[in-house]
């Protein structure tokens, strides 16, 4: 699976959008991008996938590039409770493991 | 909505000590995970199982881990003895079928502290 880089940490202000960005520049044309997060001492938990088009659902919006190189995470309206580490990560499916980095720890302030 | 339990929450022991952790994954699923998390870093596979087989171990250390599923149900992970750098916390996952990412369901976790 391929590498994927994030910053290690943001800060957003509360009812603000948050976009976290992910760069996956040797990312495979049959690996989806996708998101995790993990809020403090619980288990990861499913966000969002994506493989070439943009994606939303209740939780996010996912901006893939057109060239598949880079990914944008977007929490429209984030509160203090998405404070939390997030996860991006390129994946095959299938039988291969799911590989996680260190992530983005975001911080959502008043 | 289904959860994945683990037990304990949390776990001190002494080094070269023996401890168990215990997970009972969604009901019908088939795989099972059982991950390491090291304070500031992101979670790493130990074990997966698909029913009772082991699929993959590679990343398991096998002179003190151990692990099973013996009937393709709950699972359990053990450490002996236990040594000071295993202090982390351990996550178990589930999901219906290998590969389905967003159908991967994690525990809490238990944090083992070694002293």
């Amino acid at each position: 699976d391929a590498k994927t880089t994030q910053p290690p940490s943001m800060d957003c202000a509360e009812g603000r959008a948050a976009n976290l960005p992910c760069n996956h520049s040797t990312i495979s044309g049959n690996e989806y991008v996708y998101w995790y997060r993990q809020i403090h001492s619980q288990g990861p938990q499913y966000i969002i996938h994506g493989l070439k088009n943009n994606e939303t659902n209740e939780m996010a919006s996912l901006i893939i590039t057109e060239d598949r190189k880079s990914s944008t995470l977007i929490l429209p309206h984030a509160t203090l409770r998405d404070t939390a580490v997030y996860y991006c990560i390129a994946y095959t499916g299938g039988g291969n493991k799911l590989t996680f980095g260190t992530g983005t720890q975001l911080k959502v302030e008043l | 909505e289904a959860e994945v339990a683990q037990s304990p929450r949390y776990k001190i022991t002494e080094k070269s000590q023996a401890v168990a952790f215990w997970c009972d994954p969604i009901s019908g699923h088939a795989t099972l995970y059982w991950y390491r998390q090291i304070l500031g870093q992101g979670p790493e596979l130990l074990v997966q199982f698909q029913d009772e087989s082991v699929v993959d171990d590679s990343q398991l250390p096998k002179d003190r881990f151990s692990a099973e599923r013996l009937k393709g149900v709950d699972s359990t992970l053990k450490i002996q003895p236990a040594e000071l750098g295993d202090s982390a916390m351990y996550l178990c996952a589930s999901s219906s079928r290998p590969g389905q990412l967003y159908g991967y369901t994690f525990g809490s976790g238990t944090r083992l502290t070694v002293v």
